[in-house]
């Protein structure tokens, strides 16, 4: 069975600090890689995107990936009251033609 | 901004009854999917469509379930006989490009009594 794992959380990050949230995968022919934000009781909304090893970065959002330790991390700088929210990470499969998602880590950013 | 559309925002039914989720992907997506969550849990692979075939489907989807793109702007999932266990939030999501971003729309909460 393959897996994308997170650490459930709650992750607590005073406003204006790093939030590092990380996820791993098991299935070594997962090519894609996303991270969605899920308000309570909303639809997943993609924050970010990255298919090859390093930092991709789009305005507070650095997305990073380790194909060889088969890791995936997002950083939000800045972290503001709105970022509170549950983020999940996900990978498509060998066959591209499913993507599974972990089961998110809840961050509350604290005033 | 190109949006996914599901309709009923909600729906109740009796258990054995039969239940269509409709979707209208985003309109020059190719790659149609199904995913459920059910209350505090994670989001499950249901099913990948794409040119009017299943592509892949999880062990969930088993024979209670199908999928249909009636025209070609709709894209449904059928559940046959409703089970108490089936009552869950169910996301549509569509993709441009498999195995690329995914962008999903608000849901369809079923709840079975």
């Amino acid at each position: 069975q393959k897996e994308v794992e997170q650490n459930s959380g709650p992750l607590s990050v005073p406003e204006g600090a790093i939030a590092s949230l990380n996820c791993t995968y098991s299935d070594r022919g997962s090519q894609s890689f996303f991270w969605y934000r899920q308000y309570s009781g909303k639809s997943p909304e993609l924050i970010m995107s990255i298919y090859s090893n390093g930092d991709k970065e789009d305005g507070r959002f650095t997305a990073q990936l380790n194909k060889a330790s088969q890791y995936v991390s997002l950083l939000i700088r800045d972290s503001q009251p709105s970022d509170s929210a549950t983020y999940l990470c996900a990978a498509s499969g060998s066959s591209a033609s499913k993507i599974i998602f972990g089961s998110g880590t809840r961050l509350s950013i604290r005033p | 901004e190109p949006e996914v559309t599901q309709t009923p925002s909600h729906q109740v039914t009796q258990m054995g009854q039969e239940v269509i989720l409709r979707c209208v992907p985003i309109s020059n997506h190719l790659y149609f999917y199904w995913y459920r969550q059910i209350l505090g849990q994670k989001v499950e692979f249901l099913v990948s469509f794409y040119n009017n075939e299943i592509s892949e489907k999880s062990e969930i989807f088993d024979d209670q379930f199908s999928v249909e793109r009636p025209d070609g702007s709709n894209f449904t999932l059928k559940i046959r006989s409703t089970k108490l266990e089936d009552s869950a939030m169910y996301f549509c999501a569509s993709s441009e490009v498999t195995g690329r971003e995914l962008f999903f729309g608000e849901g369809s909460r079923l709840t079975v009594l």
